[in-house]
């Protein structure tokens, strides 16, 4: 079955600089990939998406790129702010409406210094 | 928005005792609901998937009897924890999907300490 890495496990950063975080599957099925937050104590926030059907999507200050044939994906926060400090998960599915589920990478403990 | 609510937040019952936990959609058609727990130091590990009208597919070290699914319609699902252990312990998340979208939304989860 599919397998996610996420590689850094955890990651500081000055406000202001850019954070990036890397992802990396198994499955070349897998067609979605969508990221979450989530803040001490509290459930995962949605924060965005990409689908295979492109390589990169921007919003805002986040942007996710997908190089399909390293099966690897990544989150660029830029101009990161104190408030980004979080745990973010990278996860992969299918992106059929049948029987998909999401699989979870470790977490990225990203800690913005002020 | 899409909006999903669990409750109860946090919850403590003795081992070897039953917990109930619920999860209501609000905003959206929760067609697919998908349970995880993230045991501590961890990260999600998902027990089920339920689709209205369909049966619920547990993964595998996952059971019914362990952990019963019911989602009567498209706004709420509630899961039991039967017979808590110490490993029982954890967030455990619901996430809901609404049919031909992949997105699924998650509520703030229920959190299971077992004495």
């Amino acid at each position: 079955g599919e397998k996610v890495e996420q590689h850094e496990s955890t990651l500081s950063v000055r406000e202001g600089d850019s954070a990036v975080i890397n992802c990396t599957y198994t499955d070349t099925a897998s067609s979605y990939f969508p990221w979450y937050k989530q803040e001490a104590g509290k459930g995962l926030h949605f924060v965005i998406d990409i689908r295979s059907n492109v390589d990169r999507k921007q919003s805002q200050r986040l942007i996710v790129l997908l190089d399909k044939k390293a099966k690897r994906f990544s989150l660029h926060i830029t101009a990161t702010q104190p408030e980004d400090s979080a745990i973010y998960f990278c996860a992969a599915s299918l992106s059929n409406t049948g029987n998909y589920k999401y699989v979870f990478g470790a977490g990225t403990r990203l800690k913005v210094i002020a | 928005g899409a909006l999903v609510y669990q409750y109860p937040r946090r919850t403590i019952c003795k081992s070897g005792t039953s917990m109930r936990m619920e999860c209501q959609a609000v905003g959206f058609q929760a067609t697919s609901v998908a349970w995880y727990r993230q045991s501590p130091q961890k990260t999600f590990e998902l027990i089920a998937l339920s689709t209205v009208n369909s049966a619920i597919k547990y993964e595998q070290n996952f059971t019914q009897e362990k952990f019963p699914i019911s989602h009567p319609n498209l706004s709420f699902s509630s899961m039991t924890v039967l017979n808590a252990y110490l490993e029982d312990r954890g967030l455990y998340l619901c996430g809901a999907r609404t049919g031909g979208q992949n997105t699924l939304y998650f509520g703030a989860g229920t959190r299971l300490s077992v004495l």
